[in-house]
């Protein structure tokens, strides 16, 4: 079946540094691509997402990329806070794939 | 409006047992996806119903099967359990408006059921 790779599966920064996480995927047909951030024992939360009519989205410190042509999108969090710390996880909803997600621990 | 709720929360089970999972979706919601998440496997993609019937289904066996209702609670059963079954099941509730090979609807997870198989 179809693939979503994600890339790195953890990542340590510090805080007030930037963060980026990338995704290709292989199905060509994909539109939607949303990102969910998971803290430990809580449920998968949507917070930011980019449709293909676009190339780029940002909500304050978080800002989602996407290229077609090469199949990849990357979220990338800037002035990174202690509060970051989660796994993310990033999809292409064409066929409901996940990427295997990114452990991100901020140091304060 | 009340998020998307799932029981029950926490279940034990033995090899070989059944179990039944149930979903609630957001008020207005009509389609139900449901995902098992492991540690070393992410997050995977059981199936997704919509208006009663499956629209969608990943790589999953037979074991695994769901159903919705009118109102669009959704159940998930699995029969014959193993020990590799253990994991958390989410479901993820959207409005349905897209479906098939252009899904772009917004899910959002419910909190889980966490499944332990002995």
């Amino acid at each position: 079946g179809e693939n979503v790779e994600q890339h790195p599966s953890t990542l340590s920064v510090q805080e007030g540094d930037s963060a980026v996480i990338k995704c290709t995927y292989s199905d060509s047909a994909s539109n939607y691509f949303p990102w969910y951030k998971q803290e430990l024992g809580k449920r998968p939360q949507l917070i930011i997402d980019i449709r293909s009519n676009v190339g780029e989205k940002k909500d304050q410190r978080i800002a989602v990329t996407l290229n077609k042509t090469a199949k990849h999108f990357s979220l990338h969090i800037t002035e990174t806070q202690p509060e970051d710390s989660a796994v993310y996880f990033c999809a292409a909803m064409n066929d409901m794939r996940f990427g295997a997600g990114t452990r991100l621990t901020v140091k304060p | 409006k009340a998020g998307v709720t799932q029981t029950p929360r926490y279940l034990i089970k033995t090899r070989g047992q059944q179990v039944t999972l149930s979903c609630s979706p957001i008020s207005g919601h009509r389609s139900v996806s449901w995902y098992q998440q492991t540690p070393g496997q992410g997050l995977q993609f059981l199936f997704e119903y919509f208006s009663e019937t499956q629209r969608n289904k990943g790589n999953f066996p037979g074991r695994f099967s769901g159903r919705q209702f009118s109102n669009s609670r959704s159940e998930m059963n699995v029969s014959t359990l193993e020990l590799g079954d253990s994991a958390l099941y989410l479901c993820a509730s959207s409005l349905g408006t897209s479906g098939g090979s252009s899904y772009t609807d917004t899910q959002y997870f419910g909190p889980g059921t966490r499944l332990t198989v002995l």
